[in-house]
């Protein structure tokens, strides 16, 4: 496709379930991020993938968070034992890797309830 | 510290200039940017400068950077309706992450 996508577009689990989030980049894109969006503001940075570099883990805020890119493209995003604080809007995005302005294209997110 | 700082909230008149700030971290950051994110959509790339600029200008938009200060600027002129949306700042130091501000939310009263 043209663009990033993200599956599923929404997603409602219950307390203690895990859930999984798959971002799909744009082809060609070395890195990809993952953001946590809260109350339709503040992007909290979670991952960071960078070609076949080890990713950047420094934003993920428990070890219930999780995230691998297989064969550098696609992401899922596991969350285990979902809380009611994960609720919130997972956004995706890809870009190229290089010394120019290397815009990031982000996906349109999946919201993610925990009831 | 590694937070780029903006205001939160921002509300202006129709036709107005609005002002948004941000204040970022590191000096040898080499590329800067304005994303704007619209009510239910994604983040979409809106304007940027090289760090190598102190100015630059797009239509409605200029975005200024003070190197000194760390610190970045987007003015909107004649600020529309449209406009109503939320404003990230964001960092890029070679080929290191980008790392966005909190967003500021701009409202634009008719």
């Amino acid at each position: 496709g043209a663009g990033v996508s993200q599956s599923p577009s929404n997603k409602v689990t219950e307390k203690g379930k895990d859930v999984e989030l798959r971002c799909d980049p744009i082809s060609g894109h070395t890195a990809l991020y993952w953001y946590r969006q809260s109350l339709g503001q503040g992007l909290e940075f979670l991952i960071y993938f960078q070609g076949n570099s080890a990713p950047d883990k420094s934003g993920l805020p428990s070890d219930r968070f999780s995230a691998e890119r297989t064969g550098g493209s696609v992401s899922t995003l596991t969350i285990q034992r979902t809380q009611q604080e994960d609720s919130a809007v997972y956004l995706c995005a890809s870009s190229q890797t290089g010394p120019d302005r290397n815009e990031q294209f982000f996906g349109p997110g999946t919201r993610l309830t925990v009831l | 510290g590694e937070d780029v700082e903006q205001s939160l909230f921002l509300s202006v008149r129709e036709g107005d200039s609005s002002v948004i700030n941000c204040t970022y971290t590191d000096s040898s950051s080499t590329y800067l940017y304005w994303y704007k994110q619209e009510p239910g959509a994604g983040l979409q790339l809106l304007t940027y400068i090289f760090s190598n600029m102190d100015m630059k200008q797009d239509q409605r938009l200029t975005v200024l950077l003070n190197k000194k200060d760390k610190h970045l600027s987007l003015r909107i002129a004649d600020t529309q309706t449209g406009d109503s949306a939320i404003y990230f700042c964001a960092e890029r130091r070679g080929y290191q992450k980008v790392t966005f501000g909190t967003g500021t939310k701009l409202q634009v009263i008719p």
